[in-house]
């Protein structure tokens, strides 16, 4: 099976931009997370979708925004982006709902915002 | 919110030593211990699991042990190689929402000198 796809790879903004990307889970997982990770703040969640339906949120501004589509592919948006939300955005994939499931993280989307 | 912690945040053994990586966690109801092994560039992954109902689980120079009183859990990699360098992740699953299914720790950069 093909692991979780992310893309694109790496991606340079300036202040004030919004960016989108892209995440294609491992074929049969209908769960979706997204994390942002940073060497302060190791890895801190920003949502989870499961049949196209947004099941948790973390602590983030209402500039973080997600989706999911019918085949589970998930998309996440950052608006007016700030010189602080420059990460590694990790997506992950688990074949259910809830803790009990490992996730599957993709290689991540490098962000850095100027 | 609740809590995983983890230590040591670095650690240096020389090849062929064993590596222990300590994590204690805060929510009693917790069930389910992963740990990922994170190299440069890539994302998260998952190495070894354990759940609650088990208290130790090997796998070839890879255990695991979970001590449910006490609340921690620890890694321990045996005759370790370079190629084991990497940082490394545990993280116990969470059902409170805003923190995700799985809370994490910061991490332990593990060292392996040739």
């Amino acid at each position: 099976k093909a692991g979780v796809t992310q893309t694109p790879r790496y991606l340079i903004k300036t202040r004030g931009q919004q960016v989108t990307l892209s995440c294609s889970p491992i074929s049969g997982h209908r769960s979706v997370s997204w994390y942002q990770q940073t060497p302060g703040q190791g890895l801190q969640f920003l949502f989870e979708y499961f049949s196209e339906t947004q099941r948790n949120k973390g602590n983030f501004p209402g500039r973080f925004s997600g989706r999911q589509f019918s085949n589970s592919r998930s998309e996440m948006n950052v608006s007016t982006l700030e010189l602080g939300d420059s990460a590694l955005y990790l997506c992950a994939s688990s074949p259910i709902l809830g803790g009990e499931s490992p996730l599957h993280f993709g290689n991540g989307t490098r962000l850095t915002v100027t | 919110g609740e809590n995983v912690e983890q230590h040591p945040s670095t650690l240096s053994v020389q090849e062929g030593d064993s590596a222990v990586i300590k994590c204690t966690y805060s929510d009693s109801a917790s069930n389910y211990f992963p740990w990922y092994k994170q190299e440069l560039g890539k994302g998260p992954q998952l190495i070894i699991d354990i759940r609650s109902n088990v208290g130790e689980k090997k796998d070839q120079r890879i255990a695991v042990t979970l001590n449910k009183t006490a609340k921690h859990f620890s890694l321990h990699i045996t005759e370790t190689q370079p190629e084991d360098s990497a940082v490394y992740f545990c993280a116990a699953s969470y059902y409170g929402g805003s923190q995700g299914n799985l809370i994490f720790g910061k991490g332990t950069k593990l060292s392996v000198k040739p």
